[in-house]
This record gives structure tokens, sequence and C-alpha cells, in this order.
């Protein structure tokens, strides 16, 4: 069973920094790995999505890596702003059947 | 722009009770997904469909809860009995199909009391 963890649960950063979001999973063999946003009593977001073969993905400030041998992926926040400031949820799927088991997720706020 | 229609967006309802929740997926998009999420969590998924045909419910308990999606379009969800352990905030989604981006609603915060 894939399970999926991230680490710190929340992230606290002033306005500027650079900063890294965490999500580790435990099978390797993934079909894709995507990165959401959510923000407080909303529903979910995609940020970035990347497939099993791509090593990382780029949206504006936004930059995410896939290392599937050490079971991992990173979120790159570039320039964190105060409108930043949400939970980010990473979420594996293993296969085209398209069922994604989520981490619990990181709450970042960026003070200005 | 297109985007997942849910409703209620907040019910608040007593123990023992029926409850029902409402997705409208996006146009032309075969899967659908049932979400669970309670507060502090990820995410759980309750039900996936393919069209009006149930793919994975696995996870859903099915003495209390059920999901239909007739037509092959919207969905519903329903808790009878409703219990306090459902609290939490259901999510429906979709995707053109299996394997695809999934496009989340706004979802609907159930409290029981």
């Amino acid at each position: 069973k894939q399970e999926v963890t991230q680490i710190p649960a929340a992230l606290s950063v002033p306005e500027g920094e650079n900063l890294v979001l965490n999500c580790s999973f435990t099978d390797s063999a993934i079909y894709n790995l995507q990165w959401f946003r959510q923000d407080p009593g909303k529903g979910l977001t995609s940020l970035l999505l990347i497939q099993s073969s791509q090593r990382e993905q780029t949206s504006g400030r936004l930059n995410a890596s896939l290392d599937k041998s050490s079971g991992r992926s990173t979120l790159y926040i570039a320039a964190s702003q105060p409108g930043d400031s949400a939970t980010y949820l990473c979420a594996a799927r293993l296969d085209t059947a398209g069922k994604s088991t989520f981490g619990d997720g990181t709450t970042l706020t960026v003070k200005p | 722009e297109a985007e997942v229609a849910q409703s209620p967006r907040y019910k608040i309802t007593e123990k023992s009770q029926a409850v029902a929740f409402w997705c409208d997926p996006i146009s032309g998009h075969a899967t659908l997904y049932w979400y669970r999420q309670i507060l502090g969590q990820g995410p759980e998924l309750l039900v996936q469909f393919q069209d009006e045909s149930v793919v994975d419910d696995s996870q859903l308990p099915k003495d209390r809860f059920s999901a239909e999606r007739l037509k092959g379009v919207d969905s519903t969800l329903k808790i009878q009995p409703a219990e306090l352990g459902d609290s939490a905030m259901y999510l429906c989604a979709s995707s053109l199909r299996q394997g695809l981006v999934a496009f989340f609603g706004q979802g609907t915060r159930l409290t029981v009391v």
C-alpha cells in the first residue's frame, strides 16, 4: 500500500524567502505525482503534475522535482509572497486507473 | 471556465439522520471521484466512477455510505445514518478519463452534531 508523507506539517517564513516543501512516497513505481494547493475551507487547485518519466516541472515561481529511486518529490517556491500562504498537498498515483494517495500536507505561512 | 460544482457548500446534521451531497463534474469528464478529507489530513478516496460504473469503492463504508452516477454525468453521495466521525470535507473531482489531471470542486463541509 502506497504511503505518502509530507514533512514538516507546518512552515513559517518571511516574505521573499525561497523555500522547499518535501514529499516522500513508499512505492517508487508511481505513474505520476501531483502537487496541489488548498486554501482554508476550499477545494484543491492543481499546481504541477510530474509524469514518472520526467524529472521536474516548472510553472512561474514554482518548480517540482521527482526522484523515483529515492521516493521523493520536492516543491520549490521562489521569492515567497504572503499570497502563497496555504496548505500544499502532494499526491502519488500508482497507475492509470487513477487512484491517488495524498499526503497530509504542509501548511505554509508567509509573513509580510 | 468549466468547473466541478458541488452542493451544498455546508451541511449540519444530527447524528442518525440521512444526508446527501451532489456533484456535477466538468462537461465531458468520464471519471468522477469522491474524496473525504478530515481536518488536518489529506483527502482519502471513497469511490471512483468511470461513466456510470464504479471502478473503486474499496474505502467506502458500505454499511452507511452509498454513491451513484446513474446517467454517467452528475453524482450523489449519501450517508445514512450519519455518525459524529463523519464530520469532514467531502470533495468531488473529475477528469476527462482515468489517469489524467483531476479537477476538484469546492467541497461540502459536513458537521454532524
